[in-house]
């Protein structure tokens, strides 16, 4: 199945740096990769996803970018603030398959 | 907001018991994911129904199960519980009829076993 790795797990910043989370896989099957925020005691949150046809996205400050080949793919925040700081998720699945998770990394943003 | 609701939001009970979660999804959304978040195993699914019908099992316990019903809400059966089963259940609900895939999850049911 479907394994999920996650690096690193707690990431400190300064407000205004920019914070870079990654993410390798292992079924060559997956094609779909979201990213989750969440918050202490609240639901995930998705900020952000990209499909296996697609090499990078972005949405303001976030962005996503994906290597098939290597089988990795980050999570690229620009302009971090404060409020930016909670645990992300990144995941992988393929058709109309459940989420795998990885282990998920703290970030911590100091202003 | 999300759209998906859970209920009840906590929920302690203590070893040996039994419980009913239950979540409704996102209006129009034929699938329901069950997800358990515990400090040491992170997000881990449990069991997937998609309009009614069981489609994927992950590491959920023979004590666990779940049905999907008619008008799409689910419930997620937790029996014989044990200290080790206090976590944060979560449902996602997700369109799942074509690409793309979201799920969006609910607020999740905290559940503490004494």
């Amino acid at each position: 199945g479907e394994n999920v790795e996650q690096h690193p797990s707690t990431l400190s910043v300064q407000e205004g740096d920019s914070a870079v989370i990654k993410c390798t896989y292992s079924d060559s099957a997956s094609n779909y990769f979201p990213w989750y925020k969440q918050e202490l005691g609240k639901r995930p949150q998705l900020i952000i996803d990209i499909r296996s046809n697609v090499g990078e996205k972005k949405d303001q400050r976030i962005a996503v970018t994906l290597n098939k080949t290597a089988k990795h793919f980050s999570l690229h925040i620009t302009e971090t603030q404060p409020e930016d700081s909670a645990v992300y998720f990144c995941a992988a699945s393929s058709t109309l398959r459940e989420l795998i998770f990885g282990q998920g990394t703290e970030l911590s943003v100091k202003p | 907001d999300s759209g998906v609701t859970q209920t009840p939001k906590h929920l302690i009970t203590a070893t040996g018991q039994r419980v009913t979660l239950r979540c409704s999804p996102r209006s129009g959304d034929l699938s329901v994911y069950w997800y358990q978040q515990s400090l040491d195993q992170g997000l881990q699914f449990l069991i997937h129904y998609y309009n009614g019908e069981e489609r994927a099992k992950g590491n959920i316990l023979e004590r666990f199960s779940a049905q999907q019903f008619p008008d799409l809400h689910s419930e997620l059966n937790l029996s014989s519980l044990e200290l080790g089963d206090s976590a944060l259940y979560f449902c996602a609900s997700s369109a799942d009829s074509r690409f793309p895939y979201e799920q969006y999850f609910g607020p999740g049911t905290r559940l503490t076993v004494t």
